[in-house]
């Protein structure tokens, strides 16, 4: 079946600009994570959703970034007013539910790079 | 506070050669889970394992093979007889119950195997 995918796959943008981020996760996941991968590190957490709501965004940078599901299924990432420290690559996960046993399945991710 | 560990940044080997891949972790919850994932050169984050805080029994698959200590809060992950499909980065993660659903990974270890 399909897996998770991001779209844009690479989005370049000018300091100052706003940018949104989509993701589609697999078909009947009703967990759903945004991290954000810098080079030669780690993903970081940055919001996960159960269903409609945003169950934990403690990982969000500040107020420039937001993220919305509103039916449930389609998520997408807004980054306000961006900065060249937002560049990294943005990853979409979904999982069956949320619940930490629950494996993640990964989109191929969202490159971000502000000039 | 939740961390993880992984020291070696990066790791060569010759292909047939077993490797293995440390991972140390810090947590003060009880019930937690540990993860292994591979980004290949793709990209895309593939799930190798779960395992959680109560069961430390090891487990094989195929090549793979992880070592689960709650004494030394290691969880390390070898590949035997290396090929050079298993060039990647390698992520260890945690998975904490009181801290939701969220994954905090390391840094990765780079792994390349020559032929």
């Amino acid at each position: 079946g399909a897996g998770v995918s991001q779209t844009p796959s690479n989005k370049v943008t000018e300091k100052g600009k706003y940018v949104e981020l989509r993701c589609d996760p697999i078909s009947g996941h009703t967990a759903l994570y945004w991290y954000r991968q810098s080079l030669g590190q780690g993903p970081e957490f940055l919001i996960y959703f159960q269903g409609t709501g945003a169950a934990d965004d403690s990982g969000l940078p500040n107020d420039r970034f937001f993220a919305v599901r509103p039916e449930g299924s389609v998520s997408t990432l807004k980054i306000q007013r961006t900065e060249r420290g937002d560049s990294a690559v943005y990853l979409c996960a979904s999982s069956l539910i949320a619940a930490n046993y629950n494996e993640q399945f990964f989109g191929p991710g969202t490159r971000l790079t502000v000039l | 506070a939740q961390k993880v560990t992984q020291a070696q940044t990066e790791i060569s080997v010759v292909e047939k050669e077993d490797v293995t891949l440390d991972c140390v972790y810090e947590t003060r919850d009880t019930t937690y889970y540990l993860f292994w994932y591979k980004q290949p050169p793709s990209g895309e984050l593939v799930f190798l394992i779960r395992r959680n805080s109560f069961d430390e029994q090891n487990e094989i698959s195929g090549r793979y093979s992880w070592n689960f200590q709650k004494s030394t809060s290691s969880f390390n992950f070898t590949i035997t007889a290396s090929q050079v499909v298993d060039s990647a980065v390698y992520f260890c993660a945690l998975s904490e119950a009181k801290y939701g659903n969220k994954l905090v990974f390391g840094a990765g270890t780079i792994l390349r195997v020559k032929s």
